[in-house]
């Protein structure tokens, strides 16, 4: 159980263009996702917290006109990276919580596994 | 006071022994420690957690040590194998006012077991 899914894995893209990832839980429903930033041999930074149907929290430093968040149910978020530039090349990787289990709010995060963003 | 500090940055085992990795942080409204493995091109995946509440906890050949009066933790490895080569996160989840939580994670070991 607890499986998230990320689409596509890799992309290449030109600069100028937007790119769109998808975030998917498989066999829950995630009330929450996150959305994280790892560069090479590096911890992961959280970009955004989204909450579905409600607009994500951005993490300070994060330009949320460039890093477009939805989470328009409670297994589907995506992130689209609009305007892609060389230095947005990075993996970004989605991770999603539960919501209520047994009457206790879940602390959990289940991680995708990663997209592979490379901007030419 | 939000960070996690996670040493050794890297470490390498020999197959069979036992590979520790430590981790501390300041801030007391953390609740909840998780451990990630990561391998390359992958995303993390959860490993084992721990309460403040439980001094160890033990899963299979992964057991967490938790001292809260140091406010350090610690994540053992027994029997070291190669295929546990991978990065290992350790992390601190608080939930926050308002509502919801987050994870502020460790700098990550490279851990390498050698045959």
């Amino acid at each position: 159980g607890a499986v998230v899914s990320q689409h596509p894995s890799r992309v290449i893209c030109k600069s100028g263009t937007s790119v769109k990832i998808e975030c998917r839980s498989l066999d829950f429903q995630a009330t929450t996702m996150f959305w994280y930033r790892q560069f090479p041999k590096q911890s992961l930074m959280l970009m955004a917290t989204s909450n579905e149907g409600s607009k994500a929290t951005y993490e300070q430093g994060v330009e949320k006109d460039k890093f477009l968040i939805n989470h328009a149910s409670l297994t589907l978020s995506t992130l689209t990276v609009t305007s892609a530039h060389p230095e947005d090349s990075s993996f970004y990787i989605c991770s999603a919580r539960a919501g209520l289990a047994g009457g206790q709010l879940q602390e959990t995060q289940y991680f995708g596994p990663g997209t592979r963003l490379l901007v030419l | 006071q939000q960070q996690v500090k996670q040493s050794p940055q890297s470490l390498i085992v020999q197959k069979g022994g036992i590979s520790i990795i430590n981790c501390a942080y300041e801030n007391t409204a953390f609740d909840y420690f998780p451990w990630y493995q990561q391998f390359p091109g992958k995303g993390p995946a959860l490993l084992i957690a721990i309460r403040p509440d439980v001094s160890e906890k033990k899963e299979g050949r992964f057991t967490i040590s938790f001292n809260k009066s140091a406010k350090q933790f610690s994540l053992h490895i027994m029997d070291s194998q190669p295929g546990d080569s991978a990065t290992y996160f350790c992390a601190a989840s608080m939930w926050l006012t308002g509502g919801g939580n987050k994870l502020t994670f460790g700098t990550g070991t490279q851990l390498k077991v050698e045959l």
